[in-house]
């Protein structure tokens, strides 16, 4: 059974950079095929994709926020961090991590219960 | 990069059926596969449809998911509506770079 659930502030300062974990069970970031993305959605409006990260450790970023974005994982704790800095107001979203590849590769097919960020002065 | 359009929204009455289009702005529609999602308010997306039109276990037949070429845009259809399918569905693509691109999404309401 898989399961992703996202931890991390509820509410970040403007300028301050946010740190989130995605923790997850049932499916190891070895495997081959097997990719974690991150991917958002500011309240009331659409999902937007934010990265990927593969189990060989290949990376994938949004175009429009690469500049701000990283990805890494720990294996060994089956855990997918995600840092954007300089945040703003308009960052404020829930953020979600899912598991890619078992279904299809290029479906995200189990996702978190999402977290709720904030960012305010 | 490209961009995949939908109707902001569709409303439909229960028994009908129903498309939602995803067109996308460059490239061909073809060349990599589209998935749908299904979003309930307060819940999490999960998958109707994948690699164009398959269903995933669990999913009702009354989904079904195709590309057209010609007007390079996918669709979902559901038939049968029920007002439990009232929901927000977005289909999600990628690029040869392996760039994900989600659709605005479109608000279902079955009415």
């Amino acid at each position: 059974q898989i399961t992703l659930k996202e931890s991390g502030p509820t509410l970040v300062k403007p300028t301050q950079t946010l740190t989130l974990t995605c923790t997850f069970s049932g499916f190891s970031l070895s495997t081959s095929g097997v990719g974690v993305g991150w991917i958002r959605q500011p309240p009331g409006k659409a999902l937007e994709w934010l990265a990927l990260i593969y189990w060989n450790d290949d990376k994938r970023y949004s175009p429009s926020l690469k500049s701000r974005l990283t990805i890494t994982k720990d294996t060994s704790k089956n855990q997918v961090v995600l840092t954007m800095t300089n945040m703003d107001p308009v960052d404020t979203a829930t953020y979600y991590c899912a598991h890619m590849g078992v279904v299809a590769a290029t479906l995200f097919d189990y996702w978190g219960q999402g977290t709720l960020v904030t960012v305010s002065s | 990069n490209f961009m995949l359009t939908q109707p902001h929204s569709v409303s439909e009455s229960p028994g009908k059926t129903v498309t939602i289009s995803c067109t996308r702005s460059s490239g061909s529609i073809a060349s990599n596969y589209v998935q749908w999602y299904q979003q309930r308010p307060g819940s999490a997306p999960t998958t109707v449809i994948y690699e164009d039109n398959q269903r995933p276990s669990g999913v009702p037949d009354r989904f079904s998911g195709s590309i057209d070429s010609s007007s390079n845009s996918a669709s979902l259809t559901i038939s049968g509506l029920k007002t439990e399918d009232e929901a927000d569905y977005y289909c999600q693509s990628y690029d040869s770079s392996n760039q994900v691109v989600f659709g605005g999404g479109t608000k279902l309401t079955v009415l």
